[in-house]
C-alpha cells in the first residue's frame, strides 16, 4: 500500500497563476482532509470530505476550491494564486471510528512569487 | 490552532527525559492526540489518551491530562536522537469528532 500521495512535491506559481493539488489514498478510507502549514501555526483545515460527493469548509477555505473526484481522490485548486498562499500543503485520509487517526501524505511546498 | 496552545521550542539532551506541554479548549473532545512530524514528512499519530482517562503509558511515552485545567502533556524517556521532531497535540472537534484542531507544534532538538 502507497498510503496517501500527493503530487507535486514542489511547484512555484507567479501570482495570478492557477494550479491543483493531487492527492490519493489506497486504504479506502471515506474522509479525507486538506491542510496548511505554516511556521508556529501547527496545521490550518482548509477543506474536507466526509465521504464521496461532499465537501466542506474548514478554518481557511478562502482561495482555495476542492473536488472529491472519488473516494481515492481530493484534489486542491488555488483560482489565483496569491503570495500569501505559500505554504506547505497536506492531503490526509482516516477511517470512520471514533479515533481520528489521520494518515498524511508527504506534502507539497508550494511558493508564490 | 489558535485554541490549542503548545511552547515552541524544547532543547534536550540524550538520555534525559522532555516533557511538552499543551493547553486546549474544547472539554468535549473525547480523543486527545499527539502527532509527531520528522524533518521533510507529514505528520503520523504518536499516541493519544481518551478523555476520561488521566495518564496513559506506552513504552518510553507517558501522557498526563488534567481535565479541569485543560492541560496535557508528553512525557519522553530516554530522550534519543531519533527522537528531534515537531510534536503536535492536537483536540478532534466537529460532528462526529471528524476534525482535529491543532496547536503550532513544539520542536524538540535533542544534544548528543
Amino acid at each position: 500500500n502507497a498510503g496517501v500521495t500527493q503530487t507535486p512535491k514542489f511547484q512555484v506559481l507567479k501570482t495570478g497563476q492557477s494550479m491543483t493539488l493531487q492527492c490519493a489514498q489506497d486504504m479506502n478510507h471515506n474522509s479525507m482532509y486538506w491542510y496548511r502549514q505554516d511556521p508556529g501555526m501547527g496545521l490550518r483545515l482548509i477543506y474536507y470530505s466526509a465521504s464521496e460527493g461532499t465537501t466542506d469548509k474548514g478554518e481557511v477555505p478562502n482561495g482555495y476550491n476542492v473536488s472529491r473526484l472519488n473516494k481515492r481522490e481530493f484534489s486542491l485548486r488555488l483560482e489565483s494564486a496569491a503570495p500569501s498562499q505559500t505554504s506547505v500543503y497536506f492531503c490526509a485520509s482516516r477511517e470512520d471510528r471514533v479515533l481520528n487517526e489521520q494518515f498524511f501524505g508527504p506534502g507539497t511546498r508550494l511558493t508564490v512569487l | 490552532g489558535e485554541d490549542v496552545e503548545q511552547s515552541l521550542f524544547l532543547s534536550v539532551r540524550e538520555g534525559d527525559s522532555s516533557v511538552i506541554n499543551c493547553t486546549y479548549t474544547d472539554s468535549s473532545s473525547t480523543y486527545l492526540y499527539w502527532y509527531k512530524q520528522e524533518p521533510g514528512a507529514g505528520l503520523q499519530l504518536l499516541t493519544y489518551i481518551f478523555s476520561n482517562m488521566d495518564m496513559k503509558q506506552d513504552q518510553r511515552l507517558t501522557v498526563l491530562l488534567n481535565k479541569k485545567d485543560k492541560h496535557l502533556s508528553l512525557r519522553i524517556a530516554d530522550t534519543q536522537t531519533g527522537d528531534s521532531a515537531i510534536y503536535f497535540c492536537a483536540e478532534s472537534r466537529g460532528a462526529a469528532g471528524n476534525k482535529l484542531t491543532f496547536g503550532g507544534g513544539t520542536r524538540v532538538l535533542v544534544k548528543p
